[in-house]
């Protein structure tokens, strides 16, 4: 299956500041999604990462607040944006539509654990 | 929209010893469900999945069953062994509507030696 990687693999930022996290497939894909995990917690859909167009957010979750771009099929950022504790999780890319398997099937990077003082 | 209810949050088992966890679901339009691993510290693993025109499916010492008509599914692991101690997450999505997956609660399984 594909692989997939994510910068960085964690970090401590202050409040107030952003932090860019990106994603990289080594193979493209037709999908590529953004996922929180809170600590101890299952994972919740940020959004959809459309090539070329703008990103499909879920509920509770704006662009203002996690702007992501998709410039190809292979590449994707996630930006969480002013930072608040409450922003400190895991963060976790996803890809599904790689080559040779069914097109369902989503696979995850290895995660960003953010934390925000 | 989908909501995935996963039970328990919690199992302990001996070693040797089957293992069931179940979730529901509530969009009747949801037709993929995967399961996944996920080790402390790592990434959740796709482990086996089921799509709404089969009822069961098996891979060696893992199983999962569906059933449409009541909107549960469930992974069943035999001869449960402790590297099988990990968090289980559940999931469901209707592929027809952009593949996003709803993920249940995790079942935090610990197998005894």
């Amino acid at each position: 299956s594909a692989v997939i990687s994510q910068k960085p693999s964690r970090d401590i930022c202050q409040r107030g500041t952003s932090l860019t996290i990106q994603c990289q497939v080594d193979s493209q894909v037709t999908m590529m999604f953004w996922y929180r995990q809170q600590p101890g917690q299952s994972l919740t859909l940020i959004a959809t990462a459309n090539q070329g167009s703008e990103a499909t957010y879920e509920s509770g979750f704006v662009i203002d607040k996690f702007p992501i771009s998709r410039p190809n099929l292979t590449f994707s950022t996630l930006t969480v944006s002013n930072m608040s504790p409450e922003d400190s999780s895991i963060y976790l890319c996803s890809v599904a539509g790689t080559s040779g398997r069914p097109y369902n099937e989503q696979f995850f990077g290895p995660g960003t654990r953010l934390t925000v003082l | 929209g989908e909501n995935v209810e996963q039970h328990p949050s919690t199992l302990s088992v001996q070693e040797g010893d089957s293992a069931v966890i179940k979730c529901t679901y509530s969009d009747s339009a949801s037709n993929y469900f995967p399961w996944y691993k996920q080790e402390l510290g790592k990434r959740p693993q796709l482990i086996i999945d089921i799509r709404s025109n089969v009822g069961e499916k098996k891979d060696q010492r893992i199983a999962v069953t569906l059933n449409k008509t009541a909107k549960h599914f469930s992974l069943h692991i035999t001869e449960t062994q402790p590297e099988d101690s990990a968090v289980y997450f559940c999931a469901a999505s209707d592929a027809n509507a952009g593949n996003m997956l709803t993920f249940g609660g995790g079942t935090r399984l610990m197998v005894k030696p």
